[in-house]
């Protein structure tokens, strides 16, 4: 079955590496996404890996991949603050457009 | 480019009664989706559409919501009689390409008193 998990809460200095780790239950999951929620706003998609990825960079945003424990981290690098919002991790399944969301995690950003 | 329109942002309505939402995904995106997203919680399926047919409606609680997307454009999502429960964000969300990038709206924010 599908089932996606996220730590609820992180808390950073500005500045500093955040690293939002996810876990995911389904093998064939195909793609995995990363999106960005603001107070008040929809999702935003920050960035995705196509699951025979390992890593993926984009600007300030790492992805790891690890598909033998069905782990993916998102790493932003020097972090501000107005990277703070929730992040959800989600999955896509061959054959299925619907993606599943884990619950998100909360990122605070310190200054 | 004119992103995913919904409305109404905010609806506070009593127990029993109905309300709806609209939403205008962005043009071309043949698959539009309506998710519910509780408090602290990541968004959930409600249904999915392509074009207008549907996908998928497995979690749809079909004893009183319901969906429709006429013309393959427009969708509305209904909900009668409303339950405290169904306090949330509805969020509908549109898809053109075959990578899953879905595209959100800003939701539309359901109190059930």
């Amino acid at each position: 079955g599908e089932d996606v998990e996220q730590s609820l809460f992180l808390s950073v200095r500005e500045g500093d590496s955040s690293v939002i780790n996810c876990t995911y239950t389904d093998s064939s999951s195909t793609y995995l996404y990363w999106y960005k929620q603001e107070p008040g706003a929809g999702l935003q998609l920050l960035t995705y890996i196509f699951s025979n990825m390992d890593m993926k960079q984009d600007q300030r945003l790492t992805v790891l991949l690890n598909k033998k424990d069905k782990h993916l981290s998102l790493r932003i690098a020097d972090t501000q603050t107005g990277d703070s919002a929730i992040y959800f991790c989600a999955e896509s399944i061959t054959g299925r457009r619907a993606l599943t969301f884990g619950s998100g995690t909360r990122l605070q950003v310190q200054p | 480019e004119a992103g995913v329109a919904q409305s109404p942002r905010y609806k506070i309505i009593e127990k029993r009664q109905s309300v709806a939402f609209w939403c205008n995904p962005i043009s071309g995106h043949a698959t539009l989706y309506w998710y519910q997203q509780i408090l602290g919680q990541g968004p959930k399926l409600l249904i999915q559409f392509q074009n207008n047919g549907v996908v998928d409606d497995s979690q749809l609680p079909k004893d009183r919501f319901s969906a429709e997307r006429l013309k393959g454009v427009d969708s509305t999502l209904k909900i009668q009689p409303a339950k405290l429960e169904d306090s949330a964000v509805y969020l509908c969300a549109s898809s053109l390409g075959n990578t899953g990038e879905l595209f959100f709206g800003e939701g539309s924010r359901l109190t059930v008193l």
